[in-house]
């Protein structure tokens, strides 16, 4: 089946490291994404990672991809009132074309 | 270069109209999809369009539709439009070749709502 999972909220303190998890089903996924929307905006790519790698660092994010547990991680580094927003993971999967299916979205809350 | 460009960016429409979206995609993207964004249900594929052919559809009535023009920009129709069909409706264009799978880059959404 297709599905994304991640938890709905994380609430943080400012400069310390955030994680936010998502897991998911199809097998067939080729790239695994993480966006970020902010109020009363689309929805900005951030990172991608190739279902053959482990990890992938950009900044002061980190993506590690666990590929047998089916589970994608995304850190931020030193976070700031500005990563405040909602995280969405997504997978993109062949079928035919390809398609690409959304988690729910994980509402980050930085504390100042 | 510029994003994706979607157009209006609110629309007020009563119960029972049709209402048509725009979707201008990063030049060169030959690939759009049309995604609904609600509260409750989270981010919904529609329909994804390459090439003036609709290639991938989500699970949504008959009374959505969309159409791509042979310059890739595309356009989204809602008939008969319900309560329920208030939403944000996001459009993305990828490069979409079919041996690369390549992001999608979102545009800043048109907001319906429905009176």
């Amino acid at each position: 089946g297709e599905d994304v999972e991640q938890s709905l909220f994380l609430s943080v303190r400012e400069g310390d490291s955030s994680v936010i998890n998502c897991t998911y089903t199809d097998s067939s996924s080729t790239y695994l994404y993480w966006y970020k929307q902010e109020p009363g905006a689309g929805l900005q790519l951030l990172t991608y990672i190739f279902s053959n790698m482990d990890m992938k660092q950009d900044q002061r994010l980190t993506v590690l991809l666990n590929k047998k547990d089916k589970h994608l991680s995304l850190r931020i580094a030193d976070t700031q009132t500005g990563d405040s927003a909602i995280y969405f993971c997504a997978e993109s999967i062949r079928t035919g074309g390809f398609k690409t299916i959304f988690g729910a979205g994980t509402r980050l809350f930085v504390k100042a | 270069k510029a994003g994706v460009t979607q157009t209006p960016r609110y629309l007020i429409k009563t119960r029972g109209q049709q209402v048509t979206l725009s979707c201008s995609p990063i030049s060169g993207h030959r690939s759009v999809s049309w995604y609904q964004q609600t509260p409750g249900q989270g981010l919904q594929f529609l329909f994804e369009y390459f090439s003036e052919t609709q290639r991938n559809k989500g699970n949504f009535p008959g009374r959505f539709s969309g159409r791509q023009f042979s310059n890739s920009r595309s356009e989204m129709n809602v008939s008969t439009l319900e309560l329920g069909d208030s939403a944000l409706y996001l459009c993305a264009s990828s490069l979409g070749t079919d041996n690369s799978n390549q992001p999608q880059h979102f545009g800043d959404g048109t907001r319906l709502s429905i009176l």
